[in-house]
């Protein structure tokens, strides 16, 4: 069946640092491959989202490239921020079934 | 407003109560989801109703019972619960247009269940 496996957090890092986290997937198909952000008590909410091999999403100066080759979509940010503190969940869409498969998360701390 | 109100945001339960989550959403969506976040764990998809009808259960236990009177609101009704159950159930609803790409999911807050 289908899965996504992201990196293991909680990431830490300071104001203004680069940030990557990983996200591979595992699905037939062309899958269509999303970043939610959850932040402190809220729900999840679209992040970014790309629908095809060499696709780049990005959105809030986050961004993630759709690699068919390596089966992966991590997510970059060439600076972050003390309010991008969340947790970042992967997921992916295969064809007209509307529900996602989501990774497990990963918590993002960022210190001033 | 967030669009999908769920109520209530936290909820103690013994497990022999009944109990239930509600979910509303205002944003004219006809699919409705119901998802649970457990620590560390992917999000686990429970229910999908699409125009009120239920089109994906993914194996969830009878002790969970979904019900959804229109394409608005969204019930998961609770009974004799296990202390495993403990987690934050999220509701969310996306337009029905045929794919998930353009049909993004917009969640609620979710609630917090605690089984003691």
């Amino acid at each position: 069946g289908d899965s996504v496996t992201q990196m293991e957090g909680p990431v830490t890092l300071s104001e203004e640092a680069f940030l990557t986290i990983n996200c591979t997937y595992t699905a037939t198909g062309y899958p269509s491959l999303f970043w939610y952000v959850q932040y402190p008590g809220e729900g999840l909410q679209l992040l970014l989202k790309a629908t095809k091999a060499d696709d780049k999403g990005s959105n809030k100066g986050f961004e993630a490239t759709y690699r068919k080759e390596t089966t992966s979509f991590h997510l970059e940010k060439g600076s972050v921020q003390v309010s991008d503190s969340a947790v970042y969940f992967c997921a992916l869409s295969r064809g007209g079934r509307r529900a996602l498969t989501f990774g497990s998360g990963t918590r993002l701390q960022v210190q001033p | 407003e967030t669009g999908v109100t769920q109520t209530p945001r936290h909820l103690v339960m013994g497990m022999t109560n009944k109990k239930s989550l509600k979910c509303e959403q205002h944003l004219g969506h006809n699919a409705m989801y119901w998802y649970k976040q457990s620590a560390k764990k992917p999000l686990e998809l429970m229910f999908v109703y699409n125009f009120k009808e239920q089109t994906e259960n993914n194996s969830v236990p009878s002790r969970f019972s979904p019900e959804c009177p229109n394409s608005s609101h969204l019930f998961l009704h609770l009974h004799t619960l296990q202390p495993e159950d403990s987690a934050l159930y999220l509701c969310a609803s996306s337009q029905d247009t045929g794919g998930g790409t353009d049909s993004p999911l917009h969640f609620g807050n979710g609630t917090r269940l605690t089984v003691t």
